[in-house]
């Protein structure tokens, strides 16, 4: 079992729908959280970022993590095209001096048509 | 433009063959992480340096290895060469801020192909 289980998709939406995105992990550990958007052909630019349980919202983007189940979400509220992209969850358990290494999901690719 | 850069953009190489990918951090970054991307396996963390010195380890293989200089640009080398290497490689760079919120900055990758 990987240690970051995500749905590839892929998952086609239309203009405006709202978006849900999920990881699931199996490493008590993780501390920090983080979504990633992958246009492609280009690396990976961070979106988000949380600190152990709760929301954190910024813009149209919303982040959660529910601890207990080892469950992260991402929510995209009236998506646009531009969003069309892959979704990479991120995660770590290390804190020290540095972030440490990082946990990624496979990525869910989406499409937001118009 | 996440201000990491990666030379080169694209390689094509044969089997048994060794190269060598740049990665210059963002200015100021003390760490640099190398991930390895394929379509199987998804983003890889390899390893990390910080500030010149390892500081983990991940999925990296005895043929590839890696190095921080001075100046804080790393090489990542691949000896060796087997079609299964054919991937994207991106670097890293971050640097612990004062406020506790640390950024893995992401290159643009290098994308390699072994024939």
């Amino acid at each position: 079992q990987k240690e970051v289980e995500q749905d590839p998709g892929p998952l086609s939406v239309p203009e405006g729908a709202i978006v849900s995105l999920n990881c699931t992990y199996s490493n008590s550990a993780f501390q920090y959280f983080m979504w990633y958007r992958q246009y492609s052909r280009k690396g990976p630019e961070l979106l988000m970022y949380t600190y152990s349980s709760g929301n954190k919202e910024d813009g149209r983007f919303t982040a959660q993590v529910d601890k207990s189940s080892k469950y992260i979400s991402l929510f995209i509220r009236d998506s646009q095209p531009s969003d069309s992209a892959t979704y990479l969850c991120a995660m770590s358990a290390d804190r020290g001096s540095t972030l440490g290494r990082l946990y990624f999901g496979r990525g869910t690719q989406l499409t937001v048509w118009p | 433009d996440s201000g990491v850069t990666q030379t080169p953009k694209h390689l094509i190489t044969a089997t048994g063959q060794r190269v060598t990918l740049r990665c210059s951090p963002r200015s100021g970054d003390l760490s640099v992480y190398w991930y390895q991307q394929s379509l199987d396996q998804g983003l890889q963390f390899l390893i990390q340096y910080y500030n010149g010195e390892e500081r983990a380890k991940g999925n990296i293989l005895e043929r590839f290895s890696a190095q921080q200089f001075p100046d804080l640009h790393s090489e990542l080398n691949l000896s060796s060469l087997e079609l299964g290497d054919s991937a994207l490689y991106f670097c890293a760079s971050s640097v612990a801020p004062r406020d506790g919120q640390e950024t893995q900055y992401f290159g643009p990758g290098t994308r390699l192909l072994v024939l």
